[in-house]
Order: C-alpha cells, then sequence, then structure tokens
C-alpha cells in the first residue's frame, strides 16, 4: 500500500543549531511534495514543496531535497528558533489524486 | 479574514448522538476536503469534492456523510458517534486537482464520551 514518512520521532535542537527533518515515501508515481507544519491546536500550514523534476528547493530559512532514486525527502531548517517547535509533515501527490496522502510527521523540540 | 473556517472548535459529545461540523472557505478553491488526524497525529484524508462533486471516498463508514451545499462550503454529518470517532477533524480547500494552494482549517476537536 501507499505510505509516507515514519512513525513520530521527536527530534531535539539547540536554538541557532540547523534542524534536517527526514522522511521516506513509497509511491514512485508521486510528483509532488509538500512540507507542512502543525503548532499545537492548529491546522497544518505550509513551508515549501517541491516538483519531482526538481531536486532542491530554497525559500527563507528552509531547504527541500528530494532523491527521487532512493524515495526521501528531507527539510533543512536554518538557524532553528523557538517558533519553530512544531509538527512536521510531508505530504505526497499526483497529479490530479485529489488528495494528499501525508507522512505520520516528526516533533522538533527547539531548546533555548 | 479566516480562509478555512470550521465550527464548532471543540465538540464533546455522548456515543450514539448525531453532530455535525461546519466548514467554509473563503479562497475561491474548487476542492474541500475532510481529514481526520488521530491520537498519534497520523492525517489521513476521508472525503474530497470537486464543485460540490464528490470524488474522493476512503472507505469511511456510512456514518459519516459529507454535504456540499456550494462549492465554499463542505459539512460532516456524523451519525450514531462511536468512542474511535474521538479525533480531530480537519477540512481543507485546494485549487482543483492538484495540491495547490492547500489550505487546512484550525481543525474540529472531538470527543465522544
Amino acid at each position: 500500500g501507499e505510505s509516507v514518512g515514519l512513525h513520530l520521532p521527536t527530534l531535539s535542537v539547540q536554538e541557532g543549531d540547523n534542524s534536517i527533518i527526514n522522511c521516506a515515501y513509497s509511491n514512485s508515481a508521486s510528483d509532488y511534495f509538500i512540507w507542512y507544519k502543525q503548532e499545537s491546536g492548529k491546522g497544518p500550514q505550509f513551508i515549501i514543496d517541491i516538483r519531482s523534476n526538481m531536486d532542491k528547493r530554497q525559500g527563507q530559512r528552509v531547504t527541500v531535497l528530494l532523491n527521487k532514486t532512493v524515495k526521501h525527502l528531507s527539510l533543512q531548517i536554518a538557524a532553528t528558533q523557538p517558533g519553530d517547535s512544531a509538527v512536521y509533515f510531508c505530504a505526497e501527490d499526483r497529479d490530479s489524486s485529489y488528495k494528499l496522502i501525508f507522512g505520520s510527521g516528526t516533533r522538533l523540540l527547539v531548546r533555548p | 479574514d479566516t480562509a478555512v473556517s470550521q465550527t464548532p472548535k471543540y465538540l464533546v459529545t455522548q456515543m450514539g448522538n448525531d453532530k455535525s461540523i461546519k466548514c467554509e472557505q473563503n479562497l475561491g478553491h474548487d476542492t474541500m476536503y475532510w481529514y481526520k488526524q488521530d491520537s498519534k497525529k497520523f492525517l489521513k484524508i476521508m472525503f474530497s469534492y470537486n464543485n460540490k462533486e464528490l470524488i474522493i471516498n476512503e472507505t469511511v463508514p456510512n456514518r459519516f456523510s459529507p454535504k456540499s451545499p456550494d462549492k465554499a462550503h463542505l459539512n460532516l454529518h456524523i451519525n450514531s458517534l462511536e468512542l474511535g470517532d474521538s479525533a480531530v477533524y480537519f477540512c481543507a480547500s485546494s485549487e482543483g486537482g492538484y495540491s495547490l494552494g492547500y489550505t487546512f482549517g484550525s481543525g474540529t476537536r472531538l470527543t465522544v464520551v
């Protein structure tokens, strides 16, 4: 069956350090990937996306890397801040599938 | 202005009751969704509507019935609530079938006692 991501692990980082959150996907047909951030009591918020014809995309303090060979996606957060503490989800989509398939998320804790 | 709004934010009810959750989006999107997030934070799609037409029903019990009166609204009605229905339910919307501009509401925490 389809699956994205891992069981919910926790990543603890020191404020100011870089964070790397990883995600594995299993569906080779997926051509669009999104990272979401979910803070406590809120809905998932879009962070950054990447299409399968790219292997890297940068945003403000965030970078997404896509390795289609090993079906791996990562989110890098530079100079992690306390406000980055949240659960992060990767999600995959296929063209006109009308649904996102989510991974199980990673909890990021930022130590002051 | 809230882009995707859900009501209520919290819902506590007894087993066997029937309840509804409402969702409205002001983004002009054609597609709306209901997702369920369990206690382990796993998000799974339940339904998807495109221009008021049901296009995805992910083997959800028929006690759950979505209704879309227009493309800006997608409500979720649940009959005969069970303990296992306790979860956070998220509404979302997007432009068409591709996940462009996929936007989530803030969720409805349903607790069945």
